[in-house]
């Protein structure tokens, strides 16, 4: 399965501190792309990082990828109340002919004022 | 426009109803995606269409039938649902279709209910 696995399932942390979440992989991937969501909403897509990258920035975002671990993190800084949701990992595989975004089963993030 | 708008918002329907969801975009993306989402569980992956031609059919119940009429368009009919299919179907779209590495719009999805 390519489903991803992060880690952990929920994390509750203070307004200004940082958050970190896990996701881990089962096989070989083009990309990986991490999504938010709010409550029963759509996804919002985060930030996409390649096979061949290691680290991506994108605001407060900063994504890591380690392809030998099969895993990457995403490090919220100076998280905000408004940072309160759902975060997702997805991979896209890197065998077969079709193409797949394949989701990890989320961590919840509550950011408490 | 850099939306995907999906219609309508909340649907309510008794197993014998037929019904549709619709989901439409103006980005000019080639490939189109349903998920279904239940309570407290990622998207899983329903249909693919790329140049609204059906690419995958991740072995979706044939009581849903998707259909793409155009670049713009693409809508998921509903028939003789059971109530385990009640979820949050979200349909998305994508610049490429392949290994371009591309993020996904995501619609704000149907909130379904099978009674």
């Amino acid at each position: 399965s390519q489903q991803g696995e992060e880690d952990p399932q929920a994390l509750s942390i203070q307004e200004g501190e940082n958050a970190t979440m896990n996701c881990s992989y089962k096989t070989s991937i083009n990309n990986l792309q991490w999504y938010r969501q709010n409550s029963g909403r759509g996804l919002v897509h985060l930030i996409l990082i390649r096979s061949n990258e290691r680290e991506k920035h994108s605001g407060r975002l900063r994504v890591t990828l380690d392809t030998s671990k099969k895993s990457s993190s995403l490090l919220i800084t100076a998280s905000r109340a408004a940072d309160t949701a759902s975060y997702f990992c997805a991979n896209v595989n890197s065998g077969g002919s079709n193409y797949k975004l394949t989701f990890g089963k989320g961590t919840l993030l509550t950011v408490n004022p | 426009d850099t939306e995907v708008t999906q219609t309508p918002k909340h649907l309510v329907m008794g197993m014998t109803n037929k019904k549709s969801l619709k989901c439409e975009q103006h980005m000019g993306h080639r490939a189109m995606y349903w998920y279904k989402q239940k309570a407290k569980k990622p998207p899983e992956l329903m249909f693919v269409y790329s140049y609204e031609k059906l690419s995958i059919n991740e072995s979706v119940p044939s009581r849903f039938s998707p259909e793409c009429p155009n670049s713009s368009l693409l809508n998921l009919h509903l028939h003789a649902l059971q109530p385990e299919d009640s979820a949050l179907y979200l349909c998305a779209s994508s610049q490429g279709f392949g290994f371009g590495g591309y993020g996904y719009t995501f619609g704000s999805g149907t909130r379904l209910t099978v009674v």
